[in-house]
């Protein structure tokens, strides 16, 4: 069974532009969520989605934003690029919504901004 | 203060050594997860606990609802074990995850 898998791994981009990356969940996994990882911040959470809603939302400016498709695959867009922005990003799936079960993460987005 | 505390913060030990990581957290939570992430940033989850223990392999999590406080033991450690380690807590309906800052770890030979 094929894990999380986020495209593309790394994204180099400059300050203003917008980025948009993937998320494909494991197969049956109805629940995505995604993570914003710095050095100075350490791992938080940004949003969660489950058949196709929005259903939790972490601490960061519009300017953060996703969707999930009919088939659970997820994206999240960064517009207005800010310097802060360059991290690690994350994506974990579970079968259903809620932290309250084991969470698949994959690999992640290091995205770079100049 | 944070919510989720870990200590401590960097760990180096020999192999075949016994580690323990902590983790406490201040508010009411459901579950905690432990994630291990390696040089490169891929995560695993090893563990997600709301009572007891868990076992898999060389590795333990403990937890104490009671006492707000998570425990993960690696037995006999090995260079492989290197990695940064994290606990997560989950708050409000499950509709929360809160992370440590993480506990650096390196195993040498």
């Amino acid at each position: 069974k094929a894990g999380v898998t986020q495209t593309p791994r790394y994204l180099i981009k400059t300050r203003g532009q917008q980025v948009t990356l993937s998320c494909s969940p494991i197969s049956g996994h109805r629940s995505v969520s995604w993570y914003q990882q710095t050095p100075g911040q350490g791992l938080q959470f940004l949003f969660e989605y489950f058949s196709e809603t929005q259903r939790n939302k972490g601490n960061f400016p519009g300017r953060f934003s996703g969707r999930q498709f009919s088939n659970s695959r997820s994206e999240m867009n960064v517009s207005t690029l800010e310097l802060g922005d360059s991290a690690l990003y994350l994506c974990a799936s579970s079968l259903e919504p809620g932290f309250d079960q084991p969470q698949h993460f994959g690999d992640g987005t290091r995205l770079s901004i100049l | 203060k944070n919510e989720v505390e870990q200590s401590p913060q960097n760990l180096t030990a020999q192999e075949g050594e016994f580690i323990t990581i902590n983790c406490s957290y201040s508010v009411g939570i459901s579950a905690l997860h432990w994630l291990q992430q390696h040089p490169g940033g891929g995560i695993v989850s090893l563990f997600m606990l709301s009572s007891g223990k868990k076992k898999h392999g060389r590795l333990i999590a403990t937890i104490n609802i009671q006492e707000k406080h998570s425990s993960l033991h690696i037995t006999a450690s090995h260079p492989r074990d290197s990695a940064v380690y994290i606990c997560a807590a989950v708050t409000g309906t499950a509709s929360k995850l809160t992370f440590g800052t993480g506990t650096r770890l390196q195993v040498t030979l």
